[in-house]
């Protein structure tokens, strides 16, 4: 079965400091993996996709995620934190088997504190 | 502009009464599917429709119904809501399945009383 597990729910960081956010997922197959955003009452945007190609990706606004298959993680940072970046992102798993369906991880609050 | 468009975009009804959240992609997508969003739960599968006529359930479809009749629209149909349906409700499209990004709606936020 596949699954996400975003390991926290909530993630609070002084602007212009890194921003972690983590993210592992479970398989069967080779995955596609995203990282969605959310802001405030809005819809979620795509910030970046890996799909089997090079393992770091880069993505919108500063973001990057590499792809440890080893660790069956996918881990998005940003370098230095902006008060635009407050906002809910999200992990999403979908594979061959469920080549039909995202999982999406339950969401990590990123609060950046002037 | 390509989008993704849902109405309404909030929608408070009582309970047993019929209602429809429409949904419409201007990008020839053939892969449509509907999302709920409950907090700490993030989002989960309603339905998904994979061309015209083709539909599936996803993780959490008890109370809900679709149809994919046109390409570009696929709305969500609640027969006789329940409080237990109160969410918010994303629309979301791709072009085809496993590599591709989705495109979402902006919501609708639905409360049932």
């Amino acid at each position: 079965a596949q699954s996400v597990t975003q390991l926290d729910s909530h993630v609070s960081v002084s602007e212009g400091t890194p921003v972690l956010l983590r993210c592992n997922y479970s398989s069967s197959y080779s995955p596609s993996l995203f990282w969605y955003v959310q802001h405030p009452n809005k819809g979620l945007q795509l910030l970046l996709k890996y799909t089997s190609a090079a393992t770091l990706v880069k993505g919108i606004n500063g973001f990057e995620a590499e792809f440890k298959k080893s660790e069956t993680s996918f881990h998005l940072t940003k370098p230095s934190a902006h008060m635009s970046d407050a906002a809910e992102y999200f992990c999403v798993v979908s594979d061959m088997n469920t080549g039909n369906q995202f999982y999406f991880g339950t969401g990590t609050s990123l609060t950046v504190i002037p | 502009e390509a989008q993704v468009t849902q109405n309404p975009r909030y929608l408070i009804t009582v309970t047993g009464k019929k209602l429809t959240v429409t949904c419409s992609q201007n990008m020839n997508h053939e892969y449509m599917s509907w999302y709920r969003q409950d907090p700490g739960l993030g989002l989960r599968q309603i339905y998904y429709s994979m061309n015209v006529e083709v539909t599936d359930k996803g993780d959490v479809p008890e109370g809900y119904k679709v149809s994919r009749k046109e390409k570009r629209n696929f709305p969500l149909i609640l027969e006789s809501p329940s409080p237990n349906q109160t969410s918010l409700y994303f629309c979301a499209s791709r072009i085809g399945q496993m590599n591709t990004e989705a495109f979402f709606g902006q919501g609708t936020r639905l409360t049932v009383v």
